[in-house]
Parts: C-alpha cells; structure tokens; sequence
C-alpha cells in the first residue's frame, strides 16, 4: 500500500507561517494528496486536497513537487487554535478510500 | 455545508451486546465509510459503500458488518460486541465518480464495550 512519511510533531510560533512537510514517493500517477487535520476528541477536518498543481484555498496552500514524491502544507499565520495532528493522506482513485499515518502534532507556540 | 451526523456521541455497552452505530449524510453522496481510530494506530478502514446496498470490505472488517438501505444512510453493525472493540468509530462521506472529491467526517462516536 501506499505510504507517507511526516514528522512526529513540529513547533511554530503564533503569527508565523506554518509548514508541513510530507514525503509520498510511491504515489500512483492518479492520486490525490489530502490533507486534513484532527483536534483532540473530534472528526478529521479536511483542509485541501491536490494532484499536481500548487492549490490554495481559504485555510491553507499546497505544494506539490514537480515529481509529485512530496508535498508541503503551508499555514500562513499560525494560530493557537491550528494546534492538532495533521495527516497527509492518498486517496485511491475512484473509490476516495483514505489511508490514514500517525500525523504530524503541531503545537501553535504563543 | 455537508453535514455528517453519526447518532450517537458516547455509548457504554455490555459484552455480547449488538450494537447499531448510525451516520447520515445530507448531500445525496455516493461513497460513505465507516473508520475506528485507535492510538498509535491512527484511522483505520473497516467497510465503505459505494451505492444503496453495495458494500466493500476495508482493511479490518472482522466483527462488523454494515447496512445501506438509503443513500443518506450507513449503518455499522457490530453483531457481538466485544472489549477489543473500544474504540472512536469515524463515519465519512463523498460525492463518488472519479475522484478527487473531499470527504467529510462525522464527530466520531466513542464506544466502550464492558
């Protein structure tokens, strides 16, 4: 199956840009790279999702490399309420099944 | 916005018990899913439906079953309820077709079997 690599957990400080690394170098020519995140106790709350293009939207931006082997997810202007788990995540094409790793644990510092 | 409404947020059950887990979704989806979540183990795929009454296995289907007799509608059934099977169970939901669709998760319903 295929497989991504995140950090454990990573630091920013409140009002600095946030970025997310993840490493996918088995991902198939047709999958997507999501992005969501998960707050202690609730449901995993999508983000931004992407193929091969750079994508922004209103929470956050993606970028994909060129070899689509990895992506970072860039939060602009870190809040202490963007402290969670965030998990990169392929979809398998058609069916959108997702295949969850243990995440990154971003702590927002003040 | 897509709502996913699992009905029950906290249940304690009884070993042997049957246990229904309900999940509706308001946004005539195709694809719904039913995941637990463990610690360390991250999310984990237990069945997922891609039309009324169709149904696949996920990675870890043993002692759960499902039903999808409406769209809006995936239920999760544990037949026997067992102590291994405490868990946060995660329902999502997406629009189906080709791919490439955001999936929507529900808050999770935490169940300890005693």
């Amino acid at each position: 199956d295929a497989k991504t690599t995140q950090p454990t957990s990573m630091d920013c400080a409140e009002g600095r840009a946030a970025n997310l690394p993840c490493n996918h170098s088995t991902i198939s020519g047709n999958e997507y790279v999501y992005w969501y995140r998960q707050i202690h106790s609730q449901g995993p709350q999508y983000i931004i999702h992407g193929l091969k293009n750079n994508e922004t939207n209103e929470m956050a931006s993606l970028i994909i490399t060129e070899d689509r082997k990895s992506s970072t997810l860039i939060l602009p202007h870190a809040t202490l309420r963007d402290t969670a788990v965030y998990y990169c995540i392929f979809s398998n094409f058609g069916n959108e099944k997702l295949t969850f790793g243990t995440g990154t644990r971003l702590t927002i510092i003040p | 916005d897509v709502k996913v409404t699992q009905s029950s947020r906290y249940l304690v059950k009884r070993t042997g018990e049957k246990v229904f887990l309900e999940c509706v979704q308001d946004m005539d989806h195709e694809n719904m899913f039913w995941y637990r979540q463990d610690p360390g183990l991250g999310l984990r795929l237990i069945y997922f439906s891609y039309d009324v009454k169709m149904k696949e296995k996920g990675d870890i289907p043993e002692g759960y079953s499902v039903s999808r007799e409406k769209k809006e509608r995936f239920s999760l059934i544990l037949e026997s309820a067992s102590t291994n099977q405490t868990s946060m169970y995660l329902c999502a939901s997406s629009l189906g077709g080709q791919g490439g669709n955001t999936i929507y998760f529900g808050e999770g319903s935490w169940l300890t079997v005693v």
